[in-house]
C-alpha cells in the first residue's frame, strides 16, 4: 500500500509569516493532489500536480511537486487567518487507488 | 446544482443494524469513491468503482458493500453495524482519464455515522 506522511500533524503561525508543509510518500506517483477541509466540512480540491517541477499557485498558496524525491510542498505566504483549516496531500497509484496524507491542522493567529 | 450529493447528512443508529448511504453525481464522471474519515481526520479510501471494474481495499470488512443502479449513483451499504464504524464517510468522483488526465476528485458534504 501506498504510504504518505504529511508533516506537520499541526501547525499554529502567526499571521504575515510563512511556512511550508510537506508531503511524502513511498512509491512512485505522478499525480498529487492538495486539499483543504474546514470543520465539519467537505475536501476542497486546492492544487491538481501532474508532472515532476510542477509548480502551481493561488493566492497566498503555492505547491510544488518533485517527483524524483517523492516530495510536495504547500507553501504559505503571509498567512491571514482565513486559511486556518486542514490541509491533505493525496497520491494516486497506477489503479486509481488515492492514498491520503495524515492532514495537517493550520491554525493562523491574529 | 449540487455537484456530488449524499444522504442522509446524519445517520445515527444501533448496533447490529443494517444501513446505507446514498451517492448521487451529476458531473458525469465515469469513476466513483467511497472514504472514511476516522475522528483523528485520517482519510481512507474504501472503494472506488467503474462501470468496468470495482477495486475494493482489502482491509474494508466485508460487512461494507458498494451498491451501483447506474453511473450517477454509488451508494455504501453497511451490514451488521459496529461501534468502530462511527466516522464520516465521504463519496467522490472523478472523469475517466483518457478525457481528464488530472483524474481530480469531487467530494461530497460527507455522511457523519454514529453507532451507539
Amino acid at each position: 500500500e501506498l504510504k504518505v506522511e504529511q508533516n506537520p500533524l499541526f501547525l499554529s503561525m502567526q499571521e504575515g509569516k510563512n511556512y511550508t508543509i510537506y508531503c511524502n510518500y513511498s512509491t512512485t506517483s505522478d499525480r498529487l493532489y492538495w486539499y483543504r477541509q474546514d470543520p465539519g466540512k467537505s475536501l476542497e480540491s486546492l492544487f491538481v500536480l501532474l508532472s515532476n517541477g510542477a509548480v502551481k499557485q493561488e493566492g497566498r498558496l503555492m505547491a510544488s511537486l518533485d517527483t524524483k524525491a517523492r516530495l510536495s510542498t504547500l507553501h504559505i505566504t503571509a498567512a491571514v487567518h482565513d486559511l486556518s483549516a486542514t490541509y491533505f496531500c493525496a497520491v494516486a497509484n497506477t489503479g486509481n487507488q488515492f492514498y491520503f496524507g495524515t492532514g495537517t491542522s493550520l491554525t493562523v493567529i491574529p | 446544482d449540487t455537484a456530488v450529493s449524499q444522504t442522509p447528512k446524519y445517520l445515527v443508529t444501533q448496533m447490529g443494524n443494517d444501513k446505507s448511504i446514498k451517492c448521487e453525481q451529476n458531473l458525469g464522471h465515469d469513476t466513483m469513491y467511497w472514504y472514511k474519515q476516522d475522528s483523528k481526520k485520517f482519510l481512507k479510501i474504501m472503494f472506488s468503482y467503474n462501470n468496468k471494474e470495482l477495486i475494493i481495499n482489502e482491509t474494508v470488512p466485508n460487512r461494507f458493500s458498494p451498491k451501483s443502479p447506474d453511473k450517477a449513483h454509488l451508494n455504501l451499504h453497511i451490514n451488521s453495524l459496529e461501534l468502530g464504524d462511527s466516522a464520516v464517510y465521504f463519496c467522490a468522483s472523478s472523469q475517466d482519464p483518457t478525457l481528464d488526465p488530472s483524474y481530480e476528485q469531487y467530494f461530497g458534504p460527507g455522511t457523519r455515522l454514529t453507532v451507539t
